[in-house]
């Protein structure tokens, strides 16, 4: 696509189920990035892939946070057993290289019962 | 970790203003980004620096990689440039990708 698109838009879970966040960055980009932003804050770094190998996870709040990119394409943010806390948008980006113009997705808002 | 600090954090002005924006970070870095964020909406890029100044339309952004300060301006502002601005930091290190450190960003509202 002409952009990247980020699925679903918005996602209302209650406390304890699992969900998952889909982005499909634009064609052809090696870098991925999962941002993830609290209300009236700036967006805190989750992860990094590099084609499909997750090169930095350092973000990741806690081991119920999940990321794949199988075909170094396509990305999942996995979070299982969602707190209230994990409640946010959820951003995704892409760049040609690791160190190029960063391109968003409209994020995935996650509100947490 | 390098830390990004924005001011001001909310800024309200009229139409056909000029609006500056600042930037400062504490370690030194690989590029500079500046962001638009609408309401509800996505980010869009704006600027990539690592040095100098750019300029897109009624944009302008400038970097002192010495003083560590970069600034966003906008000239003959406009209620459709009401939005949040955010600025990020990347130093691009290594192996991973060191992530980018995002400033809080600075809340503009440009009245008509």
């Amino acid at each position: 696509g002409a952009g990247v698109s980020q699925s679903p838009r918005y996602k209302v879970a209650k406390r304890g189920q699992d969900v998952a966040l889909r982005c499909d960055p634009i064609s052809g980009h090696v870098s991925l990035f999962w941002y993830q932003q609290a209300l009236g804050q700036g967006p805190e770094f989750l992860t990094y892939f590099q084609n499909e190998a997750q090169l930095d996870k350092s973000g990741l709040p806690s081991d119920r946070f999940f990321a794949e990119r199988p075909e170094g394409s396509v990305s999942t943010l996995k979070i299982q057993r969602t707190q209230q806390e994990d409640s946010a948008v959820y951003l995704c980006a892409s760049s040609l290289w690791r160190a190029g113009e960063l391109f968003f997705g409209e994020g995935s808002r996650l509100t947490v019962l | 970790k390098n830390e990004v600090e924005q001011s001001p954090q909310n800024l309200t002005a009229q139409e056909g203003e000029f609006i500056t924006i600042n930037c400062s970070y504490s370690v030194g870095i690989s590029a500079l980004h500046w962001l638009q964020q609408h309401p509800g909406g996505g980010i869009v890029s704006l600027f990539m620096l690592s040095s100098g100044k750019k300029k897109h339309g009624r944009l302008i952004a400038t970097i002192n990689i010495q003083e560590k300060h970069s600034s966003l301006h906008i000239t003959a502002s406009h209620p459709r440039d009401s939005a949040v601005y955010i600025c990020a930091v990347g130093a691009y290190s290594g192996g991973g990708a060191d992530g980018l450190t995002f400033g809080k960003g600075t809340h503009l509202i440009i009245q008509p």
